[in-house]
């Protein structure tokens, strides 16, 4: 069965260090990737995403994400975490292998906390 | 920029009252989708439409319907408020013949059944 995994609820970080949120997935084909930010009562915000080629990717506010095809993950990171970071942060795959494969599958999400 | 707006951040509403939700987008996308957002369960599809009056069900149906008459607009619609259907609602839309594009989303709707 197609899935989305982010296996931590809640991320905490101390401003100036680095971060990860973790994801993993598990499709039947080859995937699109993507990651969305949502701050307290709004939309998600898409960030980046990852379709084909270079396995790691840049996206918007300083944040970039590594596809690692063995592992099956797909990991935000950022080098320097600032307190405005702060969010809940959502991990989805498009599996165009799939019967239905307009959609999106989503994880659960994951709230980051920086810390000043 | 692509535009989706939902035609109200905030509603608050009465058990049994029908609710209309509207979504507009502005970037000529194929789908549109209806998601629920509820602390601990993530984003929950509700229903999602890939062309005019066409709609295919999504996880969460059961006491909601859908309308797409026009390529624009897509409304959910809420046949006899429940108070289990107080939730933020989330309207997306994607462009079909670029699958590499993300789905764009509204702000939300807060809304409250008493």
């Amino acid at each position: 069965a197609q899935s989305v995994a982010q296996p931590e609820d809640q991320v905490n970080v101390a401003e100036g260090n680095p971060l990860t949120v973790k994801c993993t997935y598990s499709v039947s084909g080859n995937p699109y990737l993507f990651w969305y930010v949502q701050y307290p009562n709004r939309g998600l915000q898409f960030l980046l995403k990852y379709i084909t080629g270079d396995n790691l990717v840049k996206g918007s506010y300083g944040f970039e994400a590594e596809f690692n095809k063995s592992q099956t993950s797909f990991h935000l990171k950022k080098p320097s975490a600032l307190v405005s970071d702060s969010a809940l942060y959502f991990c989805a795959v498009r599996d165009l292998w799939a019967g239905n494969n307009r959609k999106l599958i989503w994880g659960l999400g994951t709230s980051l906390a920086v810390n000043p | 920029d692509v535009k989706v707006t939902q035609s109200s951040r905030y509603l608050v509403k009465r058990t049994g009252e029908k609710v209309f939700l509207e979504c507009v987008q502005d970037m000529d996308h194929e789908n549109m989708f209806w998601y629920r957002q509820d602390p601990g369960l993530g984003l929950r599809l509700i229903y999602f439409s890939y062309d005019v009056k066409m709609k295919e069900k999504g996880d969460i149906p059961e006491g909601y319907s859908v309308s797409r008459e026009k390529k624009e607009r897509f409304s959910l619609i809420l046949e006899s408020a429940s108070t289990n259907q107080t939730s933020m609602y989330l309207c997306a839309s994607s462009p079909e013949r670029q699958r590499n594009q993300p789905q764009h989303f509204g702000d939300g709707t807060r809304l409250s059944i008493l």
